[in-house]
């Protein structure tokens, strides 16, 4: 799997936009963008996933850069539950292959 | 629909004890994964299975660590014995072939003293 390249940290004032960036510089054509957040004593929770196009759900938007070296998953409105650490995983096809995490991003959503 | 269960919740023992943990995945789940989270660190995969076969365990410490799925749903994962460096929380994932993402339990938190 291809490695990413996250910010150890970030910080958003609530009601704001959180615009979280990763580099996966060597991800191949069949590698999907993935992204996790794992709140505090709590199991990793799946956000969002993608492959060249932006795509966007109930959580969250991905946004990928056209040559697919980097992307950036936005939280519209960041609330405090927001509070986490997020992951962004390079992973091929299919849910029977493996998840690699990286350290993250620990964001922290402030008043 | 009922999560991804795992038990228990906390874990203490003391070095060279044995310790067992448990897992139910979602129901149909084919795939189960155990991860090992050491503190501050992202999980690292332990070991996967598809229904009771084993996929990849290249990251299982094989001479202290096992782990069976035996009929292809609930896993156990066990140490024996227990080293310090093993205080971390075990989580257990479980998804399907057609799914996108993989679904993680609480984990438990183990402490070696």
């Amino acid at each position: 799997d291809a490695k990413t390249t996250q910010p150890t940290s970030m910080d958003c004032a609530e009601g704001r936009a959180a615009n979280l960036p990763c580099n996966h510089s060597t991800i191949s054509g069949n590698e999907y963008v993935y992204w996790y957040r794992q709140i505090h004593s709590q199991g990793p929770q799946y956000i969002i996933h993608g492959l060249k196009n932006n795509e966007t759900n109930e959580m969250a938007s991905l946004i990928i850069t056209e040559d697919r070296k980097s992307s950036t998953l936005i939280l519209p409105h960041a609330t405090l539950r927001d509070t986490a650490v997020y992951y962004c995983i390079v992973r091929a096809a299919g849910g029977g292959n493996k998840l690699t995490f990286g350290t993250g991003t620990q964001l922290k959503v402030e008043l | 629909e009922a999560g991804v269960a795992q038990s228990p919740r906390y874990k203490i023992i003391e070095k060279r004890q044995s310790v067992a943990f448990w897992c139910n995945p979602i129901s149909g789940h084919a795939t189960l994964y155990w991860y090992q989270q050491i503190l501050g660190q992202g999980p690292k995969l332990l070991i996967q299975f598809q229904n009771n076969g084993v996929v990849d365990d290249s990251q299982l410490p094989k001479d202290r660590f096992s782990a069976e799925r035996l009929k292809g749903v609930d896993s156990t994962l066990k140490i024996q014995p227990a080293k310090l460096e093993d205080s971390a929380v075990y989580l257990c994932a479980s998804t399907t072939p057609q799914d996108a993402s993989a679904f993680f339990g609480q984990g438990t938190r183990l402490t070696v003293v």
